[in-house]
């Protein structure tokens, strides 16, 4: 059964920082994996979609990184603002159309 | 009014009520989903649709019963839940199966 981790669970920092979150999987067997930020009582965002066969995307001050083969996905965040406050969730989908999440990293930016 | 949206937004409800979540897509897509998603625990998918025919169940209990009546809408019956089952559910679509997936905002359910 595919298992998805977040880590950290928590992270608070000051505005402007650059900050890595991190993912990790235990099945490696994905089609791809998939970013989503969501807003306290709220539905969730699509932010950045990696294929299997890919290594990164990126998306304005994201940067998302894929390596399959370790089960490990990494989401850079740069210069971060008060705005990117918000859980981050990842998620890798198996089969048709399953997705499977991980808890989330819950992000703090204070100005 | 686009993308993808949930009514009611919050629901209570009582052990012995029969109630339904409504979603709707105005994406043109054609896949839909039906996720739960309850504190401190990951977000479960429950049910996955594909042009109306349901491809996906992942062993959720009978008092949840979903309809897809076309690819626009999507409902969830609810009947005889207990509290556990408290929690923010979400509905999602995409263009085809492992597409990327757009999320409505959510019903947050209260069972007392």
């Amino acid at each position: 059964k595919q298992e998805v981790t977040q880590i950290p669970a928590a992270l608070s920092v000051p505005e402007g920082e650059n900050l890595v979150l991190n993912c990790s999987f235990t099945d490696s067997a994905i089609y791809n994996l998939q970013w989503f930020r969501q807003d306290p009582g709220k539905g969730l965002t699509s932010l950045l979609l990696i294929q299997s066969s890919q290594r990164e995307q990126t998306s304005g001050r994201l940067n998302a990184s894929l390596d399959k083969s370790s089960g490990r996905s990494t989401l850079y965040i740069a210069a971060s603002q008060p705005g990117d406050s918000a859980t981050y969730l990842c998620a890798v989908t198996k089969g048709y159309s399953t997705l499977t999440f991980g808890k989330g990293t819950m992000l703090l930016v204070s100005p | 009014e686009t993308g993808v949206t949930q009514t009611p937004r919050h629901l209570v409800m009582g052990m012995t009520n029969k109630k339904s979540l409504k979603c709707e897509q105005h994406l043109g897509h054609n896949a839909m989903y039906w996720y739960k998603q309850s504190a401190k625990k990951p977000l479960e998918l429950m049910f996955v649709y594909s042009l109306e025919e349901r491809v996906e169940n992942n062993s959720v209990p009978s008092r949840f019963s979903p309809e897809c009546p076309n690819s626009s809408h999507l409902f969830l019956h609810l009947h005889t839940l207990q509290p556990e089952d408290s929690a923010l559910y979400l509905c999602a679509s995409s263009l085809q199966g492992r597409d990327t997936q757009y999320f409505g905002p959510g019903t947050r359910l209260t069972v007392l």
